[in-house]
């Protein structure tokens, strides 16, 4: 059991927005803005994609974008596109002694 | 630019220990906070460990206390996690990973390619 919660898969058909939400306790999401967002491609490595909650490292599209309500945190991706088809893994700090934890993943479908 | 090359796969009995390095260009290892996640087959990613330069000090995730020793080699720019008393849950692909500095973001910005470690009898 992983400790943040997502949905299992979301999916969208191509132009559309969708939202992938990570659900935590004020532990982690809700007690830092050390949010982070990640695409994994089967049999690739992950890629950053938002950090602290809403940040976007250079060379990520702005069509990703994070935000972060309560103990929730949400990635959307606007204007989907065939290559978004993968697995996104939240992340988050928390002040337990286990001091980073993700996310159990959700697989994106683009119809 | 960070880059980081991992070690071959590995098949190893229950019991036994592994050792993956991971190897970094770009960047000297004294500059990097340098970490380990996890997968296991179809499953998700697991931190276990990394450096946190607040405390000088490698912390590792409860859950691997005890069996994972990660280290550094600075002359070479090499990093190793080692896992003890392998069982067959362990059987994932490990990956080393950073986020380009010194400091401990809670991201992770650049990744090796992973290393697929197998246990069985």
């Amino acid at each position: 059991q992983s400790a943040l919660t997502q949905p299992a898969s979301v999916s969208g058909s191509p132009g559309q927005s969708i939202t992938i939400s990570c659900t935590g306790t004020s532990s982690d999401v809700g007690g830092y803005n050390y949010v982070s967002w990640y695409q994994q491609h089967p049999g690739k490595a992950p890629k950053l994609m938002i950090y602290d909650v809403s940040n976007r490292p250079s060379g990520v599209s702005n069509r990703f974008s994070g935000s972060k309500s309560g103990n929730t945190a949400s990635l959307t991706i606007s204007g989907l596109q065939a290559e978004d088809e993968a697995d996104y893994y939240c992340s988050s700090y928390t002040s337990s002694s286990t001091p980073l934890v993700f996310g159990g993943g959700t697989k994106l479908t683009v119809l | 630019q960070v880059q980081l090359v991992q070690s071959g796969a590995e098949v190893k009995k229950p019991g036994a220990s592994v050792k993956v390095s991971c190897k970094v260009s770009g960047y000297t290892l004294t500059e990097l906070s340098m970490h380990w996640v996890r997968q296991a087959p179809g499953k998700g990613l697991e931190w276990m460990g990394g450096f946190d330069p607040e405390d000088g000090e490698t912390i590792y995730a409860q859950k691997f206390q005890g069996r994972v020793t990660m280290t550094e080699d600075t002359s070479t720019d090499t990093a190793y996690m080692e896992l003890s008393s392998l069982r067959s849950e362990d059987t994932a692909v490990y990956y080393c990973a950073t986020d380009g500095g010194s400091g401990w973001t809670f991201r992770f910005d650049y990744w090796g390619q992973g290393t697929l470690v197998t246990v069985s009898s």
